[in-house]
């Protein structure tokens, strides 16, 4: 099983609707849950960090199951601007920092 | 504010040649990392550092060496280029290895020819 699986995509979504990706992670001792977003052809980013007990900012709604290793992303009221690709990225707790999925694709059709 | 900068952005390289990747922070941060991102794959680890003069291979390690002479710079050395060494290098730091945002440069695209 890979560290950090994610669905590749692309989602193709109306603008405006409701998108959810999921992200599972194999190792149970992770400590640390984060979202990035990358652009084409530009550095990941942080989007947010995922807590426990859920936490949202603006639009965005991320998630942490960690009895089923498994973590969320929803964005509502999508905007052409949220097209990118979204990393879901554990920290193990080690020094050697993050481990990062391969990305799940997000295309916002006007 | 200037954050992680890392040159040159783009490069082609012959096989056999050699380079340095430049990575410099100014946020006065510990932790610095080296991923490669291929295409439509994530980023792995090439080698990190908790410190000045400490340094510790990722998860492939091999064709690269790096060094940490200062809390600013960890360069990337790639001493005989090979094709498989064609990638998006990206640079991080992070204040630590825990629980807190890393940031990244804007990334260095090799091509090996």
């Amino acid at each position: 099983r890979k560290e950090v699986e994610q669905d590749p995509g692309p989602f193709n979504v109306p603008e405006g609707a409701t998108v959810a990706f999921n992200c599972t992670y194999s190792n149970s001792a992770s400590q640390s849950f984060f979202w990035y977003r990358q652009d084409c052809r530009k550095e990941p980013k942080l989007l947010m960090s995922v807590y426990s007990s859920g936490n949202e900012d603006g639009r965005f709604t991320a998630q942490l199951n960690r009895a089923s290793q498994y973590i969320s992303l929803l964005i509502r009221d999508s905007k052409l601007s949220d097209s990118a690709t979204y990393l879901c990225v554990v920290n193990k707790g080690g020094a050697d920092g993050l481990t990062f999925g391969k990305g799940t694709h997000l295309i916002i059709q006007p | 504010n200037a954050g992680v900068t890392q040159t040159p952005k783009f490069r082609i390289l012959k096989i056999g040649q050699s380079m340095t990747l430049q990575c410099t922070q100014d946020m006065n941060h510990n932790y610095m990392y080296w991923y490669r991102q291929d295409p439509g794959m994530g980023l792995k680890l090439i080698y990190y550092s908790v410190g000045a003069g400490i340094t510790d291979k990722g998860e492939v390690p091999n064709g690269y060496n790096v060094s940490r002479s200062t809390t600013e710079d960890f360069p990337l050395r790639l001493e005989l280029a090979a094709p498989s060494q064609t990638s998006v290098y990206f640079c991080a730091s992070s204040y630590s290895a825990h629980n807190t945002e890393a940031f990244f440069g804007q990334g260095t695209r090799l091509t090996v020819v």
